[in-house]
C-alpha cells in the first residue's frame, strides 16, 4: 500500500531563513509520481512540481528546490530565503501507475515564515 | 476553461438536514475525486469514480453518497448532516501523471 508521510506539522521560521520540508514515501511500484502543493491561507490548492520515479534529479525553480531520493523514499523541498508569502500549508503526495487509482496525500506541513 | 468548477463555496447546515455539493470539469478527464479536510489530518478520499457509471468508497465514506451523473459532474451528498462533516470539501481531477485540478473548495459547517 502506498503511503506518505510528512512527519513536521509545523514549522515557524523568520524571514530570509532557508526551510526545508520533509517528504517520506512507500510504494511497490516502480513507476510512480511525486508532488508537491501549496495551500495558502486563501485556501486553494496550488500546484507545485510533479517528479516521476525515473528522473531522480534535483529541480529548482527561483526559490524553491526539490531533492528526490529514491534510495531513502524521500521527496524533500527546500525555500531559500523564506518569504511571508512563503506562509501555508504544503503537501506531498503520491501516485501509482496502473490498477485502482488512488492518489495519496501527506498530512501536510504548515509554514509560517514571520517578518 | 474553469477546469474544476464546484458549488456552494460556503454552507451552515443545522443537524440532521441533507445537502448535495455541486462538482463540474470541462477537461474530459475520466476520474474525479471528493475529499474532505480537517486540521492536521490532510485531505481523506470520500469517494472517487473512477469512470462515468462507477462510484467507489474512499477512506472515510460513511454519511455520504455520491452521483456520477455523466462525465462532467460528480456530485456529493449529506443526507442527514452531522456537526462531525464539518470540514472544508474538495472536488478533483487527479490524472495520475499530471497535477491534480481541485475545486475552490467548499466550506461546511453544520451546526
Amino acid at each position: 500500500a502506498q503511503k506518505v508521510t510528512q512527519a513536521q506539522t509545523e514549522i515557524s521560521v523568520v524571514e530570509k531563513e532557508d526551510v526545508t520540508l520533509d517528504c517520506v514515501y512507500e510504494t511497490r511500484d516502480t513507476t510512480y509520481y511525486l508532488f508537491w502543493y501549496k495551500q495558502p491561507p486563501s485556501g486553494e490548492l496550488v500546484f507545485l512540481i510533479r517528479r516521476n520515479s525515473f528522473d531522480e534529479q534535483n529541480e529548482i525553480s527561483g526559490r524553491y528546490s526539490w531533492n528526490f531520493q529514491k534510495s531513502t523514499s524521500s521527496f524533500n523541498f527546500t525555500i531559500t530565503a523564506s518569504q511571508v508569502v512563503d506562509s501555508a500549508v504544503y503537501f506531498c503526495a503520491l501516485s501509482e501507475y496502473g490498477g485502482s487509482y488512488i492518489p495519496t496525500f501527506g498530512r501536510g506541513t504548515s509554514l509560517i515564515v514571520h517578518p | 476553461n474553469a477546469g474544476v468548477t464546484q458549488t456552494p463555496k460556503f454552507q451552515v447546515l443545522k443537524t440532521g438536514q441533507s445537502m448535495t455539493l455541486q462538482c463540474a470539469q470541462d477537461m474530459n478527464h475520466n476520474s474525479m475525486y471528493w475529499y474532505r479536510q480537517d486540521p492536521g489530518m490532510g485531505l481523506r478520499l470520500i469517494y472517487y469514480s473512477a469512470s462515468e457509471g462507477t462510484t467507489d468508497k474512499g477512506e472515510v465514506p460513511n454519511g455520504y453518497n455520491v452521483s456520477r451523473l455523466n462525465k462532467r459532474e460528480f456530485s456529493l451528498r449529506l443526507e442527514s448532516a452531522a456537526p462531525s462533516q464539518t470540514s472544508v470539501y474538495f472536488c478533483a481531477i487527479i490524472p495520475w501523471d499530471t497535477e491534480a485540478f481541485f475545486g475552490q473548495g467548499t466550506r461546511l459547517t453544520v451546526v
